[in-house]
Protein backbone atom coordinates (compact mmCIF):
# COMPACT_ATOMS: atom_id res chain seq x y z
CA UNK A 1 0.00 0.00 0.00
CA UNK A 2 1.05 3.65 -0.94
CA UNK A 3 2.28 5.92 1.76
CA UNK A 4 -0.29 8.16 0.60
CA UNK A 5 -2.74 8.20 -1.81
CA UNK A 6 -5.60 10.45 -3.69
CA UNK A 7 -8.22 10.35 -5.60
CA UNK A 8 -7.41 9.36 -8.79
CA UNK A 9 -9.17 12.04 -10.75
CA UNK A 10 -9.61 14.00 -13.23
CA UNK A 11 -12.39 16.16 -11.94
CA UNK A 12 -14.49 18.00 -14.27
CA UNK A 13 -16.66 20.07 -12.84
CA UNK A 14 -18.61 23.25 -13.84
CA UNK A 15 -18.51 27.08 -12.73
CA UNK A 16 -19.84 27.33 -9.26
CA UNK A 17 -19.76 23.44 -8.31
CA UNK A 18 -18.70 22.39 -4.68
CA UNK A 19 -15.90 19.46 -4.92
CA UNK A 20 -14.34 17.63 -2.73
CA UNK A 21 -10.74 15.56 -2.84
CA UNK A 22 -9.71 12.86 -0.24
CA UNK A 23 -6.12 11.76 0.63
CA UNK A 24 -5.84 9.09 2.83
CA UNK A 25 -2.22 7.99 4.46
CA UNK A 26 -0.85 4.75 5.85
CA UNK A 27 1.37 5.90 8.85
CA UNK A 28 -0.40 6.41 11.94
CA UNK A 29 2.83 8.60 13.02
CA UNK A 30 2.37 11.12 10.33
CA UNK A 31 2.37 14.52 12.05
CA UNK A 32 1.91 17.36 9.75
CA UNK A 33 -0.56 17.70 6.61
CA UNK A 34 -1.02 20.21 3.70
CA UNK A 35 -2.85 20.80 0.36
CA UNK A 36 -0.70 22.19 -1.93
CA UNK A 37 -1.41 23.26 -6.19
CA UNK A 38 0.45 23.48 -9.19
CA UNK A 39 -0.55 24.37 -12.48
CA UNK A 40 0.44 22.89 -15.50
CA UNK A 41 4.30 23.37 -15.66
CA UNK A 42 4.71 25.42 -13.04
CA UNK A 43 6.07 24.36 -9.32
CA UNK A 44 4.05 23.19 -6.44
CA UNK A 45 2.53 25.94 -4.08
CA UNK A 46 1.26 25.44 -0.35
CA UNK A 47 -2.62 26.24 -0.41
CA UNK A 48 -3.13 25.09 2.62
CA UNK A 49 -2.15 23.31 6.21
CA UNK A 50 -4.48 20.62 7.84
CA UNK A 51 -5.43 20.36 10.86
CA UNK A 52 -7.76 18.38 13.07
CA UNK A 53 -9.74 21.69 14.09
CA UNK A 54 -10.57 21.88 10.40
CA UNK A 55 -9.33 25.09 8.56
CA UNK A 56 -10.62 27.64 6.11
CA UNK A 57 -9.06 29.66 4.07
CA UNK A 58 -12.77 31.58 1.69
CA UNK A 59 -14.04 28.92 -0.88
CA UNK A 60 -11.74 26.08 0.56
CA UNK A 61 -11.69 24.20 4.11
CA UNK A 62 -9.24 21.15 4.78
CA UNK A 63 -9.63 18.45 7.15
CA UNK A 64 -7.85 16.02 9.14
CA UNK A 65 -9.10 12.80 10.28
CA UNK A 66 -6.53 11.01 12.39
CA UNK A 67 -8.60 8.19 13.51
CA UNK A 68 -9.51 7.52 9.54
CA UNK A 69 -6.08 8.57 8.97
CA UNK A 70 -7.33 11.02 6.00
CA UNK A 71 -6.82 14.33 5.24
CA UNK A 72 -9.88 16.06 2.55
CA UNK A 73 -10.28 19.30 0.68
CA UNK A 74 -12.88 21.29 -0.25
CA UNK A 75 -13.86 23.78 -2.83
CA UNK A 76 -16.61 25.95 -3.04
CA UNK A 77 -17.88 27.95 -5.85
CA UNK A 78 -15.35 26.78 -8.31
CA UNK A 79 -13.98 29.27 -10.88
CA UNK A 80 -11.76 28.63 -13.44
CA UNK A 81 -8.93 29.88 -12.13
CA UNK A 82 -9.12 26.99 -9.50
CA UNK A 83 -8.29 24.76 -12.61
CA UNK A 84 -4.86 22.66 -11.19
CA UNK A 85 -3.68 19.56 -9.87
CA UNK A 86 -3.90 19.52 -5.97
CA UNK A 87 -1.43 17.66 -4.21
CA UNK A 88 -1.63 16.45 -0.62
CA UNK A 89 1.82 16.01 1.32
CA UNK A 90 2.13 14.22 4.63
CA UNK A 91 5.40 14.51 7.19
CA UNK A 92 6.36 12.39 9.68
CA UNK A 93 9.51 13.05 11.95
CA UNK A 94 10.93 10.97 14.20
CA UNK A 95 14.83 9.81 15.26
CA UNK A 96 16.76 12.42 13.66
CA UNK A 97 15.09 11.70 10.35
CA UNK A 98 12.19 13.25 8.43
CA UNK A 99 9.89 11.64 5.67
CA UNK A 100 7.96 14.01 3.54
CA UNK A 101 5.59 12.55 0.99
CA UNK A 102 3.65 14.12 -1.85
CA UNK A 103 0.50 11.98 -3.16
CA UNK A 104 0.05 11.84 -7.05
CA UNK A 105 -2.12 14.66 -7.03
CA UNK A 106 -5.58 14.85 -8.36
CA UNK A 107 -6.39 16.95 -11.64
CA UNK A 108 -9.25 19.61 -11.15
CA UNK A 109 -10.62 21.26 -14.79
CA UNK A 110 -13.12 23.38 -13.87
CA UNK A 111 -15.72 23.82 -17.28
CA UNK A 112 -17.27 27.51 -18.44
CA UNK B 1 8.25 34.66 -6.79
CA UNK B 2 9.66 32.53 -3.92
CA UNK B 3 13.33 33.71 -4.34
CA UNK B 4 14.39 30.08 -4.77
CA UNK B 5 16.57 29.46 -8.46
CA UNK B 6 17.21 26.40 -9.96
CA UNK B 7 20.20 25.82 -12.52
CA UNK B 8 20.41 24.77 -15.26
CA UNK B 9 16.56 24.88 -16.40
CA UNK B 10 16.81 22.19 -18.87
CA UNK B 11 19.55 19.37 -20.04
CA UNK B 12 20.14 16.55 -21.66
CA UNK B 13 22.25 13.86 -20.67
CA UNK B 14 22.98 10.48 -21.85
CA UNK B 15 22.98 7.25 -19.93
CA UNK B 16 25.86 6.84 -17.59
CA UNK B 17 27.04 10.31 -17.22
CA UNK B 18 26.50 12.57 -13.93
CA UNK B 19 24.78 15.90 -13.37
CA UNK B 20 24.56 18.43 -11.04
CA UNK B 21 21.48 20.25 -10.00
CA UNK B 22 22.04 23.40 -7.70
CA UNK B 23 19.52 25.52 -6.26
CA UNK B 24 19.82 29.14 -4.60
CA UNK B 25 17.67 29.23 -1.30
CA UNK B 26 15.16 31.84 -0.24
CA UNK B 27 16.52 34.46 2.12
CA UNK B 28 16.17 33.55 5.54
CA UNK B 29 15.32 29.77 5.06
CA UNK B 30 17.81 27.67 6.44
CA UNK B 31 16.31 23.59 4.97
CA UNK B 32 16.89 22.61 1.55
CA UNK B 33 14.77 19.31 -0.56
CA UNK B 34 15.16 17.97 -3.41
CA UNK B 35 12.42 15.63 -5.52
CA UNK B 36 12.06 14.36 -8.58
CA UNK B 37 8.74 14.83 -10.61
CA UNK B 38 7.94 12.30 -13.61
CA UNK B 39 5.63 13.29 -15.89
CA UNK B 40 2.27 12.55 -14.33
CA UNK B 41 3.23 11.81 -11.24
CA UNK B 42 3.60 13.69 -7.32
CA UNK B 43 7.09 14.82 -6.66
CA UNK B 44 9.24 12.47 -4.86
CA UNK B 45 11.19 12.93 -2.01
CA UNK B 46 15.52 12.64 -2.67
CA UNK B 47 16.35 14.14 0.56
CA UNK B 48 16.77 17.03 3.27
CA UNK B 49 19.49 19.34 3.88
CA UNK B 50 19.22 21.73 7.55
CA UNK B 51 22.75 23.03 8.41
CA UNK B 52 24.89 21.29 6.24
CA UNK B 53 23.81 17.83 7.20
CA UNK B 54 21.07 15.49 5.19
CA UNK B 55 18.43 14.74 8.19
CA UNK B 56 15.78 13.06 5.80
CA UNK B 57 16.08 10.52 2.61
CA UNK B 58 13.69 9.10 0.78
CA UNK B 59 13.48 5.79 -1.20
CA UNK B 60 16.34 6.84 -3.54
CA UNK B 61 19.48 5.21 -4.07
CA UNK B 62 22.95 6.10 -3.00
CA UNK B 63 23.91 7.57 -6.48
CA UNK B 64 21.43 10.56 -5.68
CA UNK B 65 23.85 12.56 -3.00
CA UNK B 66 23.99 15.83 -2.29
CA UNK B 67 25.03 18.87 -0.33
CA UNK B 68 24.20 22.04 1.44
CA UNK B 69 26.89 25.16 1.75
CA UNK B 70 27.29 27.39 4.21
CA UNK B 71 25.18 30.32 2.48
CA UNK B 72 22.24 27.38 2.92
CA UNK B 73 22.66 26.53 -1.01
CA UNK B 74 22.54 23.20 -2.23
CA UNK B 75 23.26 20.92 -5.46
CA UNK B 76 22.01 17.65 -6.12
CA UNK B 77 24.31 15.20 -7.47
CA UNK B 78 23.42 12.04 -10.20
CA UNK B 79 25.60 9.80 -10.36
CA UNK B 80 25.37 6.61 -13.93
CA UNK B 81 22.85 8.10 -14.86
CA UNK B 82 19.67 6.21 -15.69
CA UNK B 83 16.99 6.55 -18.78
CA UNK B 84 14.34 6.76 -15.85
CA UNK B 85 15.95 9.67 -14.12
CA UNK B 86 14.25 11.61 -16.46
CA UNK B 87 12.46 14.08 -14.78
CA UNK B 88 11.93 17.84 -13.78
CA UNK B 89 14.02 18.30 -10.32
CA UNK B 90 12.75 20.27 -7.81
CA UNK B 91 14.65 22.43 -4.72
CA UNK B 92 12.35 23.39 -2.05
CA UNK B 93 13.69 25.89 0.52
CA UNK B 94 11.88 26.42 3.86
CA UNK B 95 12.45 27.24 7.68
CA UNK B 96 13.67 23.90 9.63
CA UNK B 97 14.88 22.84 13.42
CA UNK B 98 16.60 20.11 14.36
CA UNK B 99 13.26 18.25 14.49
CA UNK B 100 12.55 19.32 10.82
CA UNK B 101 10.51 22.13 9.08
CA UNK B 102 7.28 23.58 9.47
CA UNK B 103 6.38 21.87 5.51
CA UNK B 104 5.76 24.84 4.30
CA UNK B 105 8.20 24.63 1.41
CA UNK B 106 8.70 27.46 -1.29
CA UNK B 107 9.68 25.49 -4.55
CA UNK B 108 11.83 26.90 -7.48
CA UNK B 109 10.94 26.19 -10.48
CA UNK B 110 12.83 23.08 -11.62
CA UNK B 111 15.87 21.41 -13.53
CA UNK B 112 14.28 19.17 -16.65
CA UNK B 113 16.64 16.73 -16.82
CA UNK B 114 16.52 14.35 -19.85
CA UNK B 115 18.27 11.26 -20.16
CA UNK B 116 19.22 9.60 -23.17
Amino acid sequence: RKEVEQDPGPFNVPEGATVAFNCTYSNSASQSFFWYRQDCRKEPKLLMSVYSSGNEDGRFTAQLNRASQYISLLIRDSKLSDSATYLCVVIRTGAGSYQLTFGKGTKLSVIP
Amino acid sequence: ETGVTQSPTHLIKTRGQQVTLRCSSQSGHNTVSWYQQALGQGPQFIFQYYREEENGRGNFPPRFSGLQFPNYSSELNVNALELDDSALYLCASSLGSDRGTNGELFFGEGSRLTVL
